[in-house]
């Protein structure tokens, strides 16, 4: 299986500063030979609700994600950069891979202001 | 606009069975390879497994933590996918979600979620 082990496990950030997520797996999942696409995504989850798609393929913001919200990385490290926290983004961050089964998670990085 | 709905859930006690379905909507439901995931009260995110699209053989696979006590299956025919759960244990106790999986598919991994619905394992 392949272990995602996110960094930190909380953080505190001003609004209106930068907030940055570490993700690392445990083996790479870059498809290098089929796609060259990292198989990574990054959800945001706040109480009472599913998780929210945030970044696929590493680095592609999904539709309607505000644009303070980036994703960067390749193979084994990945990160997720809030630009300019704003109230709204206080929730708890997951990295997944999906290169493979069992689709795993990383622990979750807990944001606050 | 696509949308998935979770049903099923409840309080059952432990050894008992329960069955969960999802239903989708908005999009070719044929087409993908759906997930279940779960997360237990207060914890992170846990992949229980899919089911892949006929295409790829229509096969499920499953996290460790459930083989040989759960099941996945579809009927596209009515745009389900269920989830078959037996043996249930105190530690099965979760909120229960489905979605789109991008196995088959190169659509984003986990573009659409369900609103999820709650088993409660206890006696």
């Amino acid at each position: 299986d392949i272990v995602m082990t996110q960094s930190p496990d909380s953080l505190t950030v001003s609004l209106g500063e930068r907030a940055t997520i570490n993700c690392k797996s445990s083996q790479t999942v870059l498809h290098s030979s089929f796609n060259n696409k990292n198989y990574l995504g990054w959800y945001q989850q706040k109480p009472g609700q599913p998780p929210k798609l945030l970044i696929s393929w590493a680095s592609t913001r999904e539709s309607g994600v505000p644009d303070r919200f980036s994703g960067a990385g390749s193979g084994t490290d990945f990160t997720l950069t809030i630009s300019s926290l704003q109230a709204e983004d206080v929730a708890v961050y997951y990295c997944q891979q999906y290169l493979s089964t069992p689709r795993t998670f990383g622990q979750g990085t807990r944001v606050e202001v | 606009e696509v949308q998935l709905v979770e049903s099923g859930g409840g309080l059952v006690q432990p050894g008992r069975s329960l069955r969960l379905s999802c239903t989708g909507s908005g999009f070719s439901f044929r087409d993908y390879t759906m997930s279940w995931f779960r997360q237990a009260p207060g914890k992170g995110l846990e992949w229980v497994g899919f089911i892949k699209s006929k295409p790829y053989g229509g096969t499920p696979e499953y996290a460790a933590s459930v083989k040989g006590r759960f099941a996945i299956s579809r009927d596209d025919s009515k745009s389900i996918v269920y989830l078959q759960m037996n043996s249930l244990d105190t530690e099965d106790t979760a909120v229960y979600y489905c979605s789109r999986d991008e196995y088959g598919s190169g659509t984003p991994q986990g573009d659409y979620w369900g609103q999820g619905t709650l088993v409660t394992v206890s006696s």
